[in-house]
């Protein structure tokens, strides 16, 4: 089967850095993302890794280690809006299927002045 | 602005009582897909359309369905809805489920209640 963990709450202080950790276990993997939602709202794609490596958008990159199955999610000069929940997301085929995309436990970040 | 749309925002509903959520999209996506997310989890796939093509995931219940009449609509249809149904659904696309096409775009979600 697929699981996925990530840390259940992080809090991080206005202006600082804060990773936010994502192992995964699955078959068939083709890439993680990384969804953003603000209570009472819908996610939103923040972004895709594919390859290992880091992927630099903004104030937001994302790290990939697939022999590690592991990827994580970097907020910088965080701002009280980043204040949100942050879901990984496996993008996979288990099986030999079709793709589907399986959504991590959820991180709710706190940024505190 | 291309979108995706579901209406209504909030449904409440009676135990028993059937309703139907509806999503519509103006991005012209081949798949969409319905979400089921309870407070403070994440979002649990139902099932999904490629196209005309439906895709039921292994664990979700009969009590389910869903319609997909064309391109731009999708109708989730909860057939005697429990108190254990209440939830946020959400309806997404995604261009299509090839490689390349990664990005799922969510809309705003029914939060559906079961009085």
């Amino acid at each position: 089967g697929q699981s996925l963990e990530q840390p259940s709450e992080v809090t991080a202080v206005e202006g600082a850095i804060v990773q936010i950790n994502c192992t995964y276990q699955t078959s068939g993997f083709y890439g993680l993302s990384w969804y953003q939602q603000h209570d009472g709202g819908a996610p939103t794609f923040l972004s895709y890794n594919a390859l290992d490596g880091l992927e630099e958008t903004g104030r937001f990159s994302s790290f990939l280690s697939r022999s590690d199955s592991y990827g994580y999610l970097l907020l910088q000069e965080l701002q009280m809006k980043d204040s949100a929940s942050y879901f990984c997301a496996v993008r996979a085929a288990p099986g030999g299927g079709y793709q589907k995309v399986t959504f991590g436990t959820g991180t709710k970040l706190q940024v505190i002045p | 602005d291309a979108m995706v749309i579901q209406n209504p925002r909030y449904q409440v509903t009676q135990f028993g009582k059937p309703v139907t959520l509806s999503c519509s999209q103006t991005l012209n996506h081949n798949v969409m897909y319905w979400y089921q997310q309870k407070s403070s989890q994440a979002p649990k796939l139902l099932f999904h359309y490629y196209d005309k093509d439906f895709n039921n995931e292994a664990d979700t219940p009969d009590n389910f369905q869903s319609r997909r009449p064309n391109t731009s609509f999708c109708f989730l249809d909860i057939r005697s809805p429990g108190l254990g149904d209440a939830a946020m659904y959400l309806c997404a696309t995604s261009r299509d489920r090839l490689l390349l096409s990664y990005e799922q775009y969510f809309g705003p979600g029914t939060r559906l209640t079961v009085t």
